[in-house]
């Protein structure tokens, strides 16, 4: 069955970088893109960016232009986010999920704490 | 500030129908882009629950249905039950390249 599963929780400082991992299996890697969305404590989702598994293209949300880089390896079928200059406000559980428009399946996310 | 607009909270009697209501603009479900439904149960990751408007992935009960109309589109539970007690969320794509979600909408089951 197609699965997305992600890297372990993570505590960073402020200020620093963090790099949560996704793995694919069950489906040809490159046919589709892979989507980030990250959802603060009790808050909504948040779209982050996509990646094409295919050629490497990305497209980001503005508001995180310049802190976020999005990468594949397609020999692990395995999509990273990268996410720098913590702030506190990043407190969040990061999610993949497979496909630029439409999102399915999803990982099981990865809870990313920001904290001095 | 959510891109889509969706009621905060709904409720419900087991068996009962409840709509959720999502509405958007001309640059994102207004411009002609489909709009997604997810079900986030506590403590999980989202799951699709409609797409493309109206369809339903294999495995999603009939009582859930999606439908669209100009820059709104709406969810319907019905015959409500229990089990589904959780946040809903609606997704479209705009014109500026991304893709947006309204609020979420906390489901109780009275």
């Amino acid at each position: 069955q197609v699965q997305l599963v992600q890297s372990g929780a993570e505590v960073k400082k402020p200020g620093a970088s963090v790099k949560v991992s996704c793995k694919a299996s069950g489906y040809t890697f490159t046919s589709y893109g892979i989507s980030w969305v990250r959802q603060a404590p009790g808050q909504g989702l948040e779209w982050m960016g996509w990646i094409s598994a295919y050629n490497g293209n990305t497209n980001y949300a503005q508001k995180l232009q310049g802190r976020v880089t999005m990468t594949t390896d397609t020999s692990t079928s395995t999509a990273y986010m990268e996410l720098r200059s913590l702030r506190s406000d990043d407190t969040a559980v990061y999610y993949c999920a497979r496909d630029r428009k439409r999102f399915d399946p999803w990982g099981q996310g990865t809870l990313v704490t920001v904290s001095s | 500030q959510s891109v889509l607009t969706q009621p905060p909270s709904v409720s419900g009697a087991p068996g009962q129908r409840v709509t959720i209501s999502c509405t958007g603009s001309s640059s994102n479900i207004g411009a002609g882009y489909d709009v997604h439904w997810y079900q986030q149960l506590p403590g999980t990751a989202p799951k699709l629950l409609i797409y493309g408007n109206s369809n339903r992935p294999s495995g999603v009960p009939d009582r859930f249905s999606g439908s669209k109309s100009g820059t709104s589109a709406s969810l319907a539970i019905t015959g409500l039950q229990a089990e589904d007690e959780a946040d809903y969320y609606c997704q479209s794509y705009d014109s500026s390249l991304s893709a947006v979600f309204g609020g979420g909408t906390k489901l109780t089951v009275l």
